[in-house]
């Protein structure tokens, strides 16, 4: 069973420009979520859709947004990029919303912002 | 106070020791428990997963939950070069996951 794919793996961007990253969860998990990852900060939560809709939402800017398609797949797409969005983005997947099942992730995307 | 402290190490032991990495979490409406498992360049791999007090094994790895102390432990037996790696343990409540900043493995062959 193929896992979480994301893309692409590297991106290299500056600073205003806007970036839209991809997800493909696992095959039949409805749930994908997406994460931060940075060395200070650690794995931080954006947000979550569940059935095309977002179920849960961090706390990081407007400028942060996503959307998820009928066949599960999620985009992810930051608008006027700063420095201080250099990060890995993580994409995870699980059957359903609500944490009682576990999450998957991906292998991520690095963005860095020049 | 962030929902899971986790010591960031690093950590560096001898290969065949036994491997203690440990977090603590502040609130008391916990659901589930995980430890993922993080090589460089790559995502989180998931190890555990664990709703109950108590000892949960799998192969070298057990993992413990003591709800009354708030304390969460990954013991790894038998340690090998391969599991040199970060570890990152979470929680979920509030039907969120929250996430420790990981310790860094390294095991010395």
């Amino acid at each position: 069973k193929a896992g979480v794919t994301q893309t692409p793996r590297y991106l290299i961007k500056t600073r205003g420009q806007q970036v839209t990253l991809s997800c493909s969860p696992i095959s039949g998990h409805r749930s994908v979520s997406w994460y931060q990852q940075t060395p200070g900060q650690g794995l931080q939560f954006l947000f979550e859709y569940f059935s095309e809709t977002q179920r849960n939402k961090g706390n990081f800017p407007g400028r942060f947004s996503g959307r998820q398609f009928s066949n599960s797949r999620s985009e992810m797409n930051v608008s006027t990029l700063e420095l201080g969005d250099s990060a890995l983005y993580l994409c995870a997947s699980s059957l359903g919303s609500g944490g009682n099942q576990p999450q998957h992730f991906g292998d991520g995307t690095r963005l860095s912002i020049l | 106070q962030k929902e899971v402290e986790q010591d960031p190490g690093p950590l560096s032991v001898p290969e065949g020791a036994i491997v203690s990495l440990n977090c603590t979490y502040s609130n008391s409406a916990f659901q589930y428990f995980m430890w993922y498992r993080q090589y460089s360049r790559k995502g989180p791999e998931l190890l555990m997963y664990t709703y109950s007090s108590g000892n949960k094994e799998d192969g070298r790895f057990t993992a413990q939950v003591d709800k009354s102390s708030k304390y969460i432990s990954l013991f790894i037996r038998d340690s090998q070069p391969s599991d040199s790696a970060t570890y990152l343990c979470a929680r979920v409540g509030g039907n969120q996951f929250y996430f420790g900043t990981g310790t860094s493995l390294t095991v010395i062959p």
